[in-house]
């Protein structure tokens, strides 16, 4: 069965910093998204794409987040500098697209800021 | 604003029966989604409604009332490892996911 891949799995990295997060999404999957999720709370979307075009970035942190997905493919979040309440799971969902879709999770990102 | 509400923590015996309720307000609606969500993972896709009614898959039915802007899940039978987070989110009308901030089920033998 098809999944959606995320590296690395943990990272543990000290303030100010930099960081990247890769997500491989489900082959033919067009939309990506990049979610940011505390313990206890509901994932919080951090940015959109839709192949290799972002279609929602308005809660991404841009002084000091990055997101790209050049090929439409695979995609990476950057964080630089860390700081101690980037401390999270980040999440990478991909669906097939169109306004309704069943969102598929890898496995996360659990970033410990020290 | 935009909001969904749905309690924090729901205990339950095993074998039994346990509902979990959601209720939302976005601007517009275009369907309600559950997730499952065990500690430490990601989320795994339940169920999505979008018109009003039960809707039945196996243990577990989810339930939408959109005049009253309400969803319910149930599970039935409940088993060990059903102990998880479940996850209510609202579609807007931008077709953008509001997500609620989870109920934490316990199970107990």
């Amino acid at each position: 069965e098809a999944e959606v891949a995320q590296s690395p799995r943990y990272k543990i990295t000290e303030k100010s910093q930099a960081v990247a997060f890769w997500c491989d999404p489900i082959s033919g999957h067009a939309t990506l998204y990049w979610y940011r999720q505390i313990l206890g709370q509901g994932p919080e979307l951090l940015v959109q794409f839709q192949d290799e075009s972002v279609v929602d970035d308005s809660q991404l942190p841009k002084d000091r987040f990055s997101a790209e997905r050049l090929k439409g493919v695979d995609s990476t979040l950057k964080i630089q500098p860390a700081e101690l309440g980037d401390s999270a799971m980040y999440l990478c969902a991909s669906s097939l697209g169109g306004e309704v879709g069943e969102q598929y999770f890898g496995p996360g990102t659990r970033l410990t800021v020290t | 604003g935009q909001n969904i509400d749905q309690p924090t923590e729901m205990t339950a015996t095993e074998g039994a029966i346990v509902q979990i309720n959601c209720t939302y307000q976005t601007s517009g609606f275009n369907g309600l989604f559950w997730y499952q969500q065990h500690a430490g993972e990601a989320p795994t896709f339940l169920s999505y409604n979008v018109l009003d009614g039960l809707e039945e898959k196996g243990r577990f039915s989810s339930f939408l009332s959109r005049s009253k802007g309400y969803s319910y899940l149930l599970l039935k039978e409940l088993q060990m490892k059903d102990s998880a987070s479940y996850l209510c989110a609202a579609l807007d009308s931008n077709y953008q996911l509001i997500w609620g901030a989870g109920t934490k089920l316990i199970i107990k033998p």
